[in-house]
């Protein structure tokens, strides 16, 4: 049973335009929720995070929502640049002390020039 | 600040042979994961520790797979012996404040 759900496997925008990638959730014990970008050979790296007590948080180009009652996130990026095109996980975490990560299958994001 | 490091980046084996990777978190993160990546998915949790002890190997087959961080720094995971199905990354990470940072990670191919 998947609780957190990648369902677009890949995306491709043009250069300057916007990307939008979507996580959608099962688990309503998931309290908190990140993105990595992972590129080829590397392990993934945080992007950006949300609190469930937000519903939006900004950082840069990078514009996480979160919508509790539809249990979907969704990563903006504005705007989209060649160096962007990555493997995008989400992930998700139950809080606590131990704040272990149950991630998507990601999404292959092309940015083309 | 160096970041989590780890080796070896590559190994190939046979099935039933056993096969061993390293770990070094950064330095002062007391938390440190091990992740399965298979191909097409995403990181699944293995093992955490918290200093030395074990916090969560739910997920862990303990049959085969054992992890050790004795002194509370590096650690280890060994998989002995190795079947085709663990062909995968296998990711660490360690924790600062609500973030984990990852290390580039290993990847086993088992023939």
């Amino acid at each position: 049973d998947q609780q957190v759900k990648q369902n677009s496997p890949s995306l491709s925008v043009q250069e300057g335009r916007i990307s939008i990638l979507n996580c959608d959730y099962t688990n309503s014990m998931f309290d908190y929720f990140l993105w990595y970008k992972k590129y080829p050979a590397e392990g993934p790296t945080f992007l950006i995070s949300i609190s469930s007590i937000k519903d939006k948080n900004e950082d840069g180009r990078f514009t996480v929502f979160l919508n509790k009652s539809a249990k979907h996130l969704s990563l903006h990026i504005v705007p989209s640049q060649p160096g962007d095109s990555a493997v995008y996980f989400c992930a998700a975490s139950e809080g606590g002390s131990n704040y272990k990560l149950t991630f998507g299958k990601g999404t292959l994001l092309t940015v083309n020039p | 600040e160096a970041g989590v490091a780890q080796s070896p980046r590559y190994k190939i084996i046979e099935k039933r042979q056993s096969v061993a990777f390293w770990c070094n978190p950064i330095s002062g993160h007391a938390t440190l994961y091990w992740y399965q990546q298979i191909l097409g998915q995403g990181p699944k949790l293995l093992i955490q520790f918290q200093n030395n002890g074990v916090v969560d190997d739910s997920q862990l087959p303990k049959d085969r797979f054992s992890a050790e961080r004795l002194k509370g720094v590096d650690s280890t995971l060994k998989i002995q012996p190795a079947k085709l199905e663990d062909s995968a990354v296998y990711l660490c990470a360690s924790r600062g404040g609500n973030e984990q940072f990852f290390g580039p990670g290993t990847r086993l191919t088992v023939l």
